[in-house]
């Protein structure tokens, strides 16, 4: 079975700064995908990013980037230049790529406050 | 246009009650989905139906029963309610096999027993 494992469950961050949520995941697969979602207090669940394993480079969105370790199992979240509207719970999720339908495994969140 | 519906946003009802909770995409996905997200904001997989056919039924009582139209429709009706029903419904979509496949997700519906 996989797992997902967000040890932060809370960070703060000041307007303008840069920010790292970490991301670690268990599973046997060689061939997955890995995403972050933004949960605003509107609750609405909004696709960050995504990274396919297969690919050794680091998959960029603006001011969202990550940091994938394949070997570690690591999926980190950096968000430079932090805005308000980047308040939310963040959630990482995994789903393996066999063909079938997209399983979401999610992590428990971690709620991001960003501050003046 | 919104991508993902669900109605309703909010359902607030007594125990022992049946309640429905309906989605609709207009995205012309195949796959769409049901995720529970807890009061600790855990989120996990419920159902998905591919093509109006079953394909994800995770350990869910039997008191939750989905229903599938059409592709572009995908209902939750759950019997005899209990207060550890009380969390937020999502429904998502997806299409199969697509080669940048993503989860479109609904607003949710917070669903209250009391």
């Amino acid at each position: 079975a996989q797992t997902v494992t967000q040890s932060q469950p809370e960070m703060s961050v000041q307007e303008a700064e840069t920010v790292t949520l970490s991301c670690t995941y268990d599973t046997s697969e060689s061939n997955y995908y890995l995403f972050w979602y933004k949960q605003p207090p509107s609750r609405q669940m909004i696709l960050v990013i995504r990274q396919e394993a297969y690919k050794q480079q680091n998959a960029t969105e603006n001011r969202f980037s990550v940091n994938f370790q394949k070997a570690a199992k690591s999926f980190s979240l950096k968000i430079s230049d932090s805005q308000l509207g980047d308040t939310a719970m963040y959630f990482c999720a995994f789903r393996i790529n066999t063909g079938t339908a997209s399983k979401l495994t999610f992590g428990t969140g971690t709620r991001l406050q960003v501050t003046l | 246009d919104t991508a993902v519906s669900q109605t309703p946003k909010y359902l607030v009802t007594q125990m022992g009650n049946d309640k429905s909770i309906k989605c609709e995409q207009n995205l012309g996905h195949d796959t769409m989905y049901w995720y529970k997200q807890d009061s600790k904001k855990f989120l996990k997989i419920m159902f998905s139906y591919n093509n109006k056919e079953l394909i994800i039924n995770e350990t869910v009582p039997n008191r939750f029963s989905p229903k599938s139209p059409d592709k572009a429709h995908l209902n939750l009706h759950i019997n005899s309610l209990e207060l550890g029903d009380s969390a937020v419904y999502f429904c998502a979509s997806s299409q199969f096999y697509a080669t940048n496949e993503k989860l479109f997700f609904g607003s949710g519906t917070q669903l209250s027993v009391l």
